[in-house]
């Protein structure tokens, strides 16, 4: 069985802060996902990867297909970035880590 | 940019009480998923959907719940006989092909009271 898992749960920083959100899983996968959940509860998709590295905008995705593990980073951070980043492991279904609660102070 | 729509975005529902909460898919995507996420909880796959039928199911997903698509554009989430536990946001989600990228509707929200 998949287990996904992040750290931190939580995270505060200040605007422009360069932010790091972690996760692991368990078991080989086909893709990983970062997700972006707004208060209102909303789930935006931010990327997929398998291998590598994606960018878009301030936002960067990197995966290590060896190690089981992403991180995404958000450069230059903005308190609109606030919100939730989940990672979900695909394989016929995705399997959700518990999320980070990411909140960026002006 | 092509969008998952969902209906209703609340749900209040007396226990007991049979609900359906509707998705409208992007017109040209094959795979269909329901998936719920409890207050405070992370997000929990149900039930997968291609070519008309179900093709994954959790073991959530138990005789309670149904999906259709009636109408061939429409994908729905029957919920018989609603507990105070089926209190939940509700994520129905598409892709265009498996292991592609998804796009999620805005959830529904139900509170079963």
């Amino acid at each position: 069985k998949n287990e996904v898992e992040q750290s931190p749960q939580n995270l505060t920083a200040q605007e422009g802060e360069f932010i790091t959100i972690n996760c692991s899983y368990s078991v080989g996968i086909s893709a990983l996902h970062w997700l972006q959940q707004h208060p209102g509860g909303g789930i935006v998709s931010l990327f997929m990867l398998s291998s590598g590295k994606k960018k878009h905008g301030r936002l960067i995705a990197t995966i290590n297909i060896q190690e089981k593990h992403s991180s995404l980073h958000i450069t230059a951070s903005h308190p609109r970035d606030s919100a939730v980043y989940i990672c979900a492991s695909s394989g016929s279904r995705l399997t959700f880590g518990e999320g980070t609660q990411l909140t960026v102070n002006p | 940019e092509p969008e998952v729509t969902q209906t209703p975005s609340h749900q209040v529902t007396q226990m007991g009480q049979e609900v359906i909460l509707r998705c409208v898919p992007i017109s040209n995507h094959l795979y269909f998923y329901w998936y719920r996420q409890i207050l405070g909880q992370k997000v929990e796959f149900l039930v997968s959907f291609y070519n008309n039928e179900i093709s994954e199911k959790s073991e959530i997903f138990d005789d309670q719940f149904s999906v259709e698509r009636p109408d061939g554009s429409n994908f729905t989430l029957k919920i018989r006989s609603t507990k105070l536990e089926d209190s939940a946001m509700y994520f129905c989600g598409d892709a265009a092909e498996l292991n592609y990228g998804y796009t999620f509707g805005s959830g529904t929200r139900l509170t079963v009271v």
